[in-house]
């Protein structure tokens, strides 16, 4: 069965510090990858996707990239954090635009 | 880009009653899907539903493609209900978009 890991869980991290936040896909291939972020505990806002290797779509401007180094792996990260990207970040896996997503446990972060 | 709109926004109900939630969509979607966000913030999913009838326990939902909306049933609501329920869509391009939610309070 496929599963899906995303750490930390939390972190609590300074203004001006790098992030990077990773997450993997076991037991499947070649999926599709998402990053979204949610604030003030409503609405979920899509800030990545990845349908290969390499591929990264980016849905809105921000402090923010993201790179999949490998089939299963998506890493989200900054260079240099603000206070505004406190909030909780959810990675999610599909096999395709037609079929179901599954999200990972979230990672909550807080800026400080 | 498409719109999700989910109503009512907050519900709060008794332990035991029934509930209704809805999720209306702009335009004609590939897919729809129904999560529960659990208070440590998981998102459990609850239906993959782009079309028809599904139930699963106590729980149900219909998706009425052509006229742009889906229905979520809770019937017989226990205090573990609660928590904030979203529509997810997807069209065209392969991303999900998520509605606003719904709130759901269960008093004992």
């Amino acid at each position: 069965s496929q599963t899906i890991h995303q750490w930390p869980a939390t972190l609590v991290q300074p203004v001006g510090s790098p992030l990077s936040l990773e997450c993997t896909v076991e037991g499947t291939s070649n999926p599709n990858l998402y990053w979204y972020r949610q604030a003030a505990g409503r609405g979920l806002q899509l800030l990545f996707y990845s349908v290969g290797i390499g591929q990264i779509s980016s849905e809105v401007p921000q402090n923010l990239s993201a790179s999949r180094p490998q089939d299963r792996q998506f890493i989200l990260s900054s260079k240099k954090l603000l206070l505004s990207d406190s909030g909780f970040y959810l990675c999610a896996w599909s096999y395709g635009m037609n079929t179901e997503a599954f999200f990972g446990q979230g990672t909550r972060l807080t800026v400080v | 880009g498409i719109q999700v709109e989910q109503s009512p926004p907050d519900l709060i109900l008794q332990e035991g009653a029934n509930s209704t939630l809805r999720c209306n969509f702009s335009d004609s979607v590939n897919n729809l899907q129904w999560f529960h966000q659990n208070p440590w913030g998981q998102l459990i999913n609850l239906f993959y539903i782009p079309s028809g009838t599904k139930q699963n326990g106590r729980l149900s939902a219909t998706t009425v493609a052509t006229e742009r909306y889906s229905l979520l049933y809770i019937s017989s609501s226990q205090t573990t209900d609660s928590g904030v329920y979203f529509c997810a869509v997807v069209r065209g391009a392969q991303k999900l978009v998520f509605g606003q939610g719904t709130r759901l309070t269960i008093n004992p």
